[in-house]
């Protein structure tokens, strides 16, 4: 069945990295996704990575993408206050299928 | 990428009535989507909507329920119907970007049922 789980909250200090992980379950998904929902607004694609890529790097994002383990990640280099947000990753097959969010929070 | 405006951005409405949510992309698109967004949960797709036929609805939505429109490739509604407090909801269109597969999200109608 389709299923994208993530880890629900990530809490990190100001300049540090974030790691947000997410798990899916087809392997037949050709694009994966990473939006980010701030308060009270729609979604931002943030990126996206094509199936048969290991790696994609976007000035501070980093996405990593092992097709084995069914395993994306992104990861948010110095991370800033305006980073905290609730972040979806996502997978497409016949349609969008969602991740459960994880809410980053950045303190001082 | 595309420029989505999605009204009313929010309401609040009393259970029994019905609410009509409009979409308008800024340009001429194939394929809209509605999704909903229960609170402090993921998004879930209600249905595609295809100019010039009916909506098709995934899984747990009916048309009674959730009626849309698409009388153009730029414009779409959803009607949540009959409301009560369960459907209240963030409710969100997305269309699928021009030769591209990604997603372009408007900012979202934030429902409260009371």
């Amino acid at each position: 069945g389709e299923d994208v789980e993530q880890s629900l909250f990530l809490s990190v200090r100001e300049g540090d990295s974030s790691v947000i992980n997410c798990t899916y379950t087809d392997s037949s998904s050709t694009y994966l996704y990473w939006y980010k929902q701030e308060p009270g607004a729609g979604l931002q694609l943030l990126t996206y990575i094509f199936s048969n890529m290991d790696m994609k790097q976007d000035q501070r994002l980093t996405v990593l993408l092992n097709k084995k383990d069914k395993h994306l990640s992104l990861r948010i280099a110095d991370t800033q206050t305006g980073d905290s947000a609730i972040y979806f990753c996502a997978e497409i097959t016949d349609k969008l299928i969602f991740g459960t969010g994880t809410r980053l929070q950045v303190f001082p | 990428s595309a420029v989505i405006s999605q009204k009313p951005s929010r309401d609040i409405c009393q259970r029994g009535t019905s609410l009509t949510i409009q979409c308008q992309v800024d340009s001429q698109v194939t394929m809209m989507f509605w999704y909903r967004q229960q609170p402090g949960q993921s998004l879930t797709l209600i249905a595609t909507a295809n100019q010039g036929s009916e909506a098709t609805y995934e899984s747990g939505f009916v048309i009674d329920k959730f009626p849309i429109s698409r009388p153009n490739l730029t414009f779409s509604t959803l009607t949540v119907s009959n409301m009560s407090p369960e459907d209240s909801s963030i409710y969100l269109c997305s269309v699928e970007g021009r030769g591209t597969t990604e997603a372009f999200f408007g900012q979202g109608t934030r429902l409260t049922v009371v």
